[in-house]
């Protein structure tokens, strides 16, 4: 079946450090990808998303690149914050049906001063 | 923008009683809703997908007897945990859009404690 798999947390970070969450997906047919973020007491927001292989998706700061080849849309940012610290997740979406999506499991990141 | 809004935030019920929670679209209607439920370091598992006016569609192995969902109205979905036991403690969280081609907003979720 359809299903994401992401690195594990906790990532701890200094801030202004790089950061890479990789993220590998399993699908039939072909998915759309995002990154949501979950910040302290809120609900999941969507940060950036690419809809076809090759494809970029960028959002404050953030970049993840659709691999069709290696099934994957690891999320990197060049420079973290200490306001970056959250929990990120990985989802697909079978552009079918109900257009459900699939999510990983989530990786918290903290980002220190 | 678009908000979602999911309650209560938490809920703590004694076993064998029944607990709802809502989830509403405040600046839209929310054509499709979902419902999800996250384990302690796991992923959000859907539990099922409401359509207005329609029976919800569960996900294999969620007993839709256990879990209610009526999508009665465009903004108002409720999930009824009923006869809650111990292990129905989880995060429930909603998510709703407009047409297919729309972004999914997310509640803030419920957590659900049944002792």
């Amino acid at each position: 079946g359809d299903s994401v798999t992401q690195m594990e947390g906790p990532v701890t970070l200094s801030e202004e450090a790089f950061l890479t969450i990789n993220c590998t997906y399993t699908a039939t047919g072909y998915p759309s990808l995002f990154w949501y973020v979950q910040y302290p007491g809120e609900g999941l927001q969507l940060l950036l998303k690419a809809t076809k292989a090759d494809d970029k998706g960028s959002n404050k700061g953030f970049e993840a690149t659709y691999r069709k080849e290696t099934t994957s849309f690891h999320l990197e940012k060049g420079s973290v914050q200490v306001s970056d610290s959250a929990v990120y997740f990985c989802a697909l979406r079978i552009n079918t049906g109900f257009q459900k999506l699939v999510f990983g499991t989530g990786t918290r990141l903290l980002v220190s001063p | 923008g678009a908000v979602v809004s999911q309650h209560p935030s938490r809920v703590i019920c004694k076993s064998g009683t029944s607990v709802k929670i809502e989830c509403r679209s405040l600046d839209f209607q929310a054509t499709t809703m979902f419902w999800y439920r996250q384990f302690p370091k796991q992923s959000l598992m859907l539990m099922a997908t409401s359509n207005e006016g329609s029976k919800a569609t569960y996900e294999q192995g969620v007993e839709k007897d256990k879990f209610l969902i009526n999508h009665a109205s465009l903004t108002l979905s409720t999930l009824t945990v009923t006869s809650a036991h111990p292990e129905d403690s989880s995060f429930y969280i909603c998510s709703a859009r407009d047409d297919s081609n729309s972004p999914l907003h997310f509640g803030n979720g419920t957590r659900l404690t049944v002792t």
